[in-house]
């Protein structure tokens, strides 16, 4: 089936430590996209990616990192720097970046500090 | 950045009772999108719409585009229990490929 694979589903971070979401689409698209979401809000944009090996921070890129070196992965980094990471991580892709397309999005990955 | 006005935050409502809710904003728009997001998952899209005075149906669902591009309404007909969860509004502006996002509106069925 085609789709957004987000892994892992639940994911604990020690305190100084980075840890990576995966994201990864067979749906051909060329945009991705990271958002955090946290209790009882709407979605904030952290990174997306118009084309491969290209991205562009978002509202709230502080503390985050990615990287587009293939169309299907859209790898996201929660640095340390990140003073405050839990939350749930949805990846989204649409079919292209400079468009009015829907966003098709992943099951999410929930960060928790431990 | 910018967000969307979208109201209620909340509702209670019966299984059966018909559900409205909407978004506005003071900008204006060339595409809506309703998303529904369960507990614990990804939102899913519902509708798309496209066109100043567009009304689409998905099933129980209406959305329509608002004729002033500036705002758009979702209804729900016969409300039943797996209807519960968030409804998102999304939208593009003119200007920008960004999509912008409303709060959210959480539907929960009284009991």
């Amino acid at each position: 089936d085609g789709g957004i694979t987000q892994s892992p589903k639940y994911l604990f971070r020690k305190e100084g430590q980075n840890v990576t979401l995966s994201c990864e689409q067979n749906l051909n698209h060329d945009a991705m996209y990271w958002y955090r979401q946290d209790p009882g809000q709407g979605l904030r944009l952290i990174y997306y990616s118009q084309i491969v090996n290209d991205f562009q921070k978002g509202d709230i890129a502080e503390g985050y990192s990615v990287s587009r070196e293939k169309k299907e992965s859209f790898p996201l980094t929660v640095t340390s720097a990140q003073k405050n990471p839990t939350a749930f991580y949805l990846c989204a892709s649409s079919p292209m970046g400079d468009s009015n397309q829907p966003q098709h999005f992943g099951d999410g990955t929930r960060l928790s500090i431990l | 950045g910018q967000q969307l006005n979208q109201s209620p935050q909340s509702m209670f409502i019966q299984e059966g009772e018909d559900v409205s809710m909407n978004c506005t904003s003071s900008s204006i728009f060339n595409t809506w999108l309703w998303y529904k997001q369960d507990p614990g998952e990804g939102p899913v899209l519902l509708i798309a719409l496209y066109k100043a005075g567009e009304l689409t149906s998905n099933g129980r669902l209406t959305a329509q585009f608002g004729i002033t591009r500036k705002d758009s309404f979702l209804n729900i007909s016969a409300s039943i229990p797996s209807d519960v969860g968030i409804y998102f509004c999304a939208g593009y502006m003119d200007s920008n490929y960004q999509l912008i996002w409303g709060a959210g509106t959480k539907l929960i069925i009284k009991p």
